[in-house]
């Protein structure tokens, strides 16, 4: 099977800009997640789809949006870039099986705003 | 919500001693403890996880404990090698829930 899947790996933008990145999770799963990864931050999570719906959402400001298509790829955008916004984001499929909970990340996509 | 604080953030072994790393959470409903590897430049990957149903878990050279009374979990990685260098998160969630609160992460650095 093909892991995850992120395009594009590398993007540069300007404060101001919008910027939106994909995402195409393992096939079969369902679940697909997002997080921002910044030096010394760690993880932090953004949202999780489930067929189409938004379950959870992470404490981002409302710049910060996504969306899960029928065949469960996502997209997530950021608006009004801010220089903190610069940072790897990483998106993340599950099977939802009955009691795993392990999350298969994708490389990533590594956003630099200037 | 789930705050998940992890210590250290950098640590040195020499090669085949033990390393061990540490992480408290706060939300007591917690039930899933996954700790993820991630080397220079890579993708996060699942190494080992716990359920609170459980006290120790072990896969070969690596082992993972939790405490529920103390809300604290711990990997310990024994004979250390060169490619265990990473830098290593601990998360915390309830099970079926996919969000996942991570901590930190730990630069490990196995000296030859």
């Amino acid at each position: 099977k093909a892991g995850v899947t992120q395009t594009p790996r590398y993007l540069i933008k300007t404060r101001g800009q919008q910027v939106t990145l994909s995402c195409s999770p393992i096939s079969g799963h369902r679940s697909v997640s997002w997080y921002q990864q910044t030096p010394g931050q760690g993880l932090q999570f953004l949202f999780e789809y489930f067929s189409e719906t938004q379950r959870n959402k992470g404490n981002f400001p409302g710049r910060f949006s996504g969306r899960q298509f029928s065949n469960s790829r996502s997209e997530m955008n950021v608006s009004t870039l801010e220089l903190g916004d610069s940072a790897l984001y990483l998106c993340a499929s599950s099977s939802q099986a009955v009691n795993t909970g392990e999350l298969f990340f994708g490389e990533g996509s590594r956003l630099t705003v200037l | 919500g789930e705050n998940v604080e992890q210590h250290p953030s950098t640590l040195s072994v020499q090669e085949g001693d033990s390393a061990v790393i540490k992480c408290t959470y706060s939300d007591s409903a917690s039930n899933y403890f996954p700790w993820y590897k991630q080397e220079l430049g890579k993708r996060p990957q699942l190494i080992i996880d716990i359920r609170s149903n459980v006290g120790e878990k072990k896969d070969q050279r690596i082992a993972v404990t939790l405490n529920k009374t103390a809300k604290h979990f711990s990997l310990h990685i024994t004979e250390t090698q060169p490619e265990d260098s990473a830098v290593y998160f601990c998360a915390a969630s309830i099970s079926g829930n996919e969000k996942l609160t991570f901590g930190t992460g730990t630069r490990l650095t196995i000296i030859p």
